[in-house]
């Protein structure tokens, strides 16, 4: 069974400027997660998808944050415009969805860098 | 604040022995509690899970125990092997009709098993 695909792996850009990063989760799960994670913390969650509605959006700056996820599928998550403490690596986890608590499986993540 | 908490930034251990990984959690609405770990320029791969109901689950060399009076959790690793060095993440969930079960971490822990 295919994991949790990702890209970039890698980006690099200036502040001010604009990036997105694409997730493909495990095919049949129905919740989707972003999660932030700065060099030294764990992982934050940014949001989560239930299908293509937003559960929980409430640690996304969403100033300059945006994600989406068009028809239950894949999700992209932008950031417009990035900021020097936006460095960190962004993860996308997918589960099942069964309504209660089940097992996030994580990609490989995509490493921002930004100058 | 951090609602779950690794207070070891690392541990080393001899190959053979037991490696105890430990996790503290201030919130009593988590559930559910998993262990990840992750190589360098991966993602965090699940390892074990257990629920409140439970306060021990055992997968392999891989055991996790929960003291739900204490709000502590720990992972044994027995026999411990270079091949178990990485970062390990404890993480928790709740019923939390905000988040939709999703996860807190830990800020992790560094095991380096040596020969």
């Amino acid at each position: 069974e295919a994991g949790v695909a990702q890209s970039p792996r890698y980006k690099i850009i200036e502040k001010r400027q604009s990036v997105a990063f694409w997730c493909n989760p495990i095919s049949g799960h129905a919740t989707l997660y972003w999660y932030q994670q700065i060099l030294g913390q764990g992982p934050k969650l940014l949001i989560q998808f239930q299908n293509n509605g937003v559960v929980d959006d409430s640690q996304l700056p969403k100033d300059r944050f945006s994600a989406e996820r068009l028809k239950g599928v894949d999700s992209t998550l932008k950031i417009q415009p990035a900021k020097l403490e936006d460095s960190a690596v962004y993860l996308c986890a997918s589960s099942l969805g069964t309504g209660g608590p089940d097992t996030q499986y994580f990609g490989p993540g995509t490493r921002l860098t930004v100058l | 604040d951090q609602q779950v908490k690794q207070n070891s930034p690392s541990l080393s251990v001899q190959e053979g022995r037991i490696s105890i990984l430990n996790c503290d959690y201030t919130n009593s609405m988590f559930d559910y509690f998993l262990w990840y770990k992750k190589y360098p320029a991966e993602g965090p791969t699940f390892l074990i899970s257990i629920s409140s109901i439970k306060d021990k689950n055992e997968d392999g060399r891989f055991t996790v125990f929960l003291n739900k009076s204490a709000k502590h959790l720990s992972l044994h690793i027995v026999p411990s092997q270079p091949g178990d060095s990485a970062v390990y993440f404890c993480a928790a969930t709740g019923d939390n009709s905000n988040s939709g079960y999703a996860l807190n971490f830990g800020k992790g822990t560094s095991l380096l098993v040596t020969p």
